[in-house]
């Protein structure tokens, strides 16, 4: 089993349509929960980070962490076709045998809103 | 404020010759990392640093090579290359590990024929 899994899509809507994008993953020792955004050819670009249970709002994105169930999620409403991207999420938590943090990434869910 | 830069954008290398991939940071991240990005398989740490002179390897090291001399740069190093090593490459920095994300550069796309 995958530590973190993600759906990959394709996922097409229609332009203003509410979009929920969502991790589950299986380790329970995680304690930090970023969305990155990438677009075609280019680098991912952090979009929102989490440390709790609880939600989180920047804009028309909101970021969901459910860590009983260990899942995660992100929502994005009033899509636009440039939100146009492949959303990726991560998670990491302390090692102390290295005395740093494993950050892991899902796969990615590519995201098309359609005009 | 340029962020990460990485060179070079594209290179199509030939089985068994060599090439260094080049990463700069001007925010001043103690952190840096190597990733590759393959369809499907999300993003794999190849090597990181925690500060100039440190580094240590990730998941898939096997291959290739790093230094860090400087806090500004950190550049990648494949030997003897070979198609296995077709993919993306992305260098990104942070503060720390603890918090916050990374900032990625814009990727170096490798082909090994």
């Amino acid at each position: 089993q995958k530590e973190v899994e993600q759906d990959p899509g394709p996922l097409s809507v229609p332009e203003g349509a509410i979009v929920s994008l969502n991790c589950t993953y299986s380790n329970s020792a995680f304690q930090y929960f970023m969305w990155y955004r990438q677009y075609s050819r280019k680098g991912p670009e952090l979009l929102m980070y989490t440390y709790s249970s609880g939600n989180k709002e920047d804009g028309r994105f909101t970021a969901q962490v459910d860590k009983s169930s260990k899942y995660i999620s992100l929502f994005i409403r009033d899509s636009q076709p440039s939100d146009s991207a492949t959303y990726l999420c991560a998670m990491s938590f302390f090692l102390t045998t290295s005395g740093t943090y494993k950050y892991i990434f899902g796969t990615g869910t590519r995201l098309k809103v359609l005009a | 404020n340029a962020g990460v830069t990485q060179t070079p954008k594209f290179r199509i290398l030939k089985i068994g010759q060599s090439m260094t991939l080049q990463c700069t940071q001007d925010m001043n991240h103690n952190y840096m990392y190597w990733y590759r990005q393959d369809p499907g398989m999300g993003l794999k740490l190849i090597y990181y640093s925690v500060g100039a002179g440190i580094t240590d390897k990730g998941e898939v090291p096997n291959g290739y090579n790093v230094s860090r001399s400087t806090t500004e740069d950190f550049p990648l190093r494949l030997e003897l290359a070979a198609p296995s090593q077709t993919s993306v490459y992305f260098c990104a920095s942070s503060y720390g590990t603890r918090i916050g994300g990374y900032t990625f550069g814009s990727g170096t796309r490798l082909t090994v024929v």
